[in-house]
């Protein structure tokens, strides 16, 4: 059971160019969701899905996309990256009690550089 | 609006009591509350969950007053290695998580 992976661990960008961040889970989770945590500051929310095929956004949704073919995979993608995406990004996964989250597991995380 | 507020940092001391409180205002009956940890390069990892009164687990105690406006986390007996950044979330319906800003805890010897 290796939980919630993220790839790559870091990346560096140049400005305009992209790339998607991936991010699987082996717990059958329904929830999905991408944060992004910028030096000393807390988690903001980017997208998130509730299951397959269903994805909506979250605080800072601009300048990502997302989607949900599969339960165990979310892959975030940077559509045209810029300075202002530099920071940590974390996926983490959790089962649905109706419609609350339980308990939510995180990744170890990407730390992107955008030049 | 939901707001979850809690304070910025704290300091301590090896082997004492600790306890962080959170402010969330505007909660329901069946929203719950939570705390994460996390450590530096890492990402947030579970500590303690519950609803109303107390739950304890093996690592800390969760207190949550009848009017559940607040919550307080405490962690008995710190070492070193509690320190860390506490977040205060709370969980409401349609899928919504409100997480305070957290709280950096520093452990001193």
């Amino acid at each position: 059971n290796a939980g919630v992976t993220q790839t790559p661990k870091f990346q560096v960008l140049k400005t305009g160019q992209s790339m998607t961040l991936q991010c699987a889970q082996d717990m059958n989770h329904e929830y999905m969701s991408w944060y992004r945590q910028d030096p000393g500051m807390g988690l903001r929310l980017i997208h998130y899905s509730v299951g397959a095929g269903i994805t909506d956004q979250g605080e800072v949704p601009n300048g990502y996309n997302v989607s949900r073919s599969t339960t165990e995979d979310f892959p975030l993608r940077l559509l045209s990256a810029a300075p202002s995406q530099t920071s940590v990004y974390f996926c983490a996964s959790s089962y649905a009690s109706g419609t609350y989250q339980e308990t939510q597991y995180f990744g170890p995380g990407t730390r992107l550089l955008v030049l | 609006l939901a707001k979850t507020t809690q304070p910025i940092s704290m300091d301590s001391y090896e082997g004492q009591e600790v306890n962080i409180t959170c402010s969330h205002n505007n909660i329901a009956t069946n929203d719950y509350i939570t705390w994460y940890q996390q450590f530096p390069s890492q990402g947030p990892r579970f500590i303690i969950q519950g609803y109303k009164t107390k739950v304890t687990n093996e690592v800390a105690s969760l207190f949550i007053p009848a009017d559940r406006k607040s919550s307080t986390l405490s962690l008995p007996r710190v070492s070193l290695s509690d320190t860390a950044v506490y977040y205060c979330l709370v969980g409401y319906s349609n899928y919504q998580l409100i997480w305070g800003a957290g709280t950096k805890l520093i452990i001193k010897p």
